[in-house]
């Protein structure tokens, strides 16, 4: 069956950038989304369509999909990013969803 | 701007059926342009998709479940529903409801989550 990897974490310093990978078989093929989630908090949709940003998210806010890996990139990353990050795509008439990668910043 | 929310019991015996609501308020749940699903976490654990279904009540499962699992809706009420039957503690979770961008294939509104502790 079809799955999606991610780091389990992943550590940034305030004002650098900070990148999380979703890695699966031909992931580029599809449309990859990604959610934050804080704790206690639903998930929001922070990009979808691999490179498309809510008009309520940040632009420091990016993505791409290529290949086997989606990527998404927080540039100076503030405090408040601090969270779990699910990657999300569809494989046939399946929902998939990454184990979710929790970024710390430090 | 479009509001979801669960509704259902709080607590679920084992070997019963979980069931929950999704109310949809302020947007129609009639729209070709999205579907709706339910999605799960476990306490401490990550997000895993139950299943979608389309206001004509076309529906899609996920595998893992799919024995166990309903997914209905009313367009009169505005509303879509979720059954889980035979229940286990592994079924422990906050439960999700989601609209679905039928085009982009991704989740863009999210209810706020009904945990439901499954429990003798």
């Amino acid at each position: 069956s079809y799955e999606l990897t991610q780091p389990p974490s992943v550590s940034v310093s305030p004002g650098q950038t900070a990148s999380i990978t979703c890695s699966g078989d031909k992931l580029g093929d599809k449309y990859a989304s990604w959610y934050q989630q804080k704790p206690g908090q639903s998930p929001v949709l922070v990009m979808y369509q691999d490179n498309k940003r809510p008009s309520e998210i940040p632009d420091r806010f990016s993505g791409s999909n290529s290949g086997d890996t989606a990527t998404l990139i927080i540039s100076g990353t503030q405090s408040t990013d601090e969270a779990d990050y699910y990657c999300q795509a569809w494989d046939s008439t399946t929902v998939l969803f990454g184990g979710g990668t929790k970024l710390t910043v430090l | 701007q479009l509001q979801l929310q669960e509704s259902g019991p709080g607590l679920v015996k084992p070997s019963e059926t979980l069931s929950l609501t999704c109310n949809v308020s302020t947007g129609s749940i009639s729209s070709s342009r999205y579907y709706w699903g339910w999605i799960r976490q476990p306490p401490g654990k990550g997000l895993e998709w139950i299943g979608s279904i389309f206001y004509s009540g076309i529906t899609y499962y996920n595998p893992s479940l799919k024995s166990r699992v309903t997914i209905s809706v009313d367009t009169s009420k505005n509303h879509f529903s979720l059954k889980l039957s035979s229940v286990t503690a592994a079924d422990t979770a906050v439960y999700y409801c989601a609209r679905v961008n039928y085009g982009g294939q991704y989740f863009d509104f999210w209810g706020q989550g009904s945990l439901v502790p499954v429990s003798s």
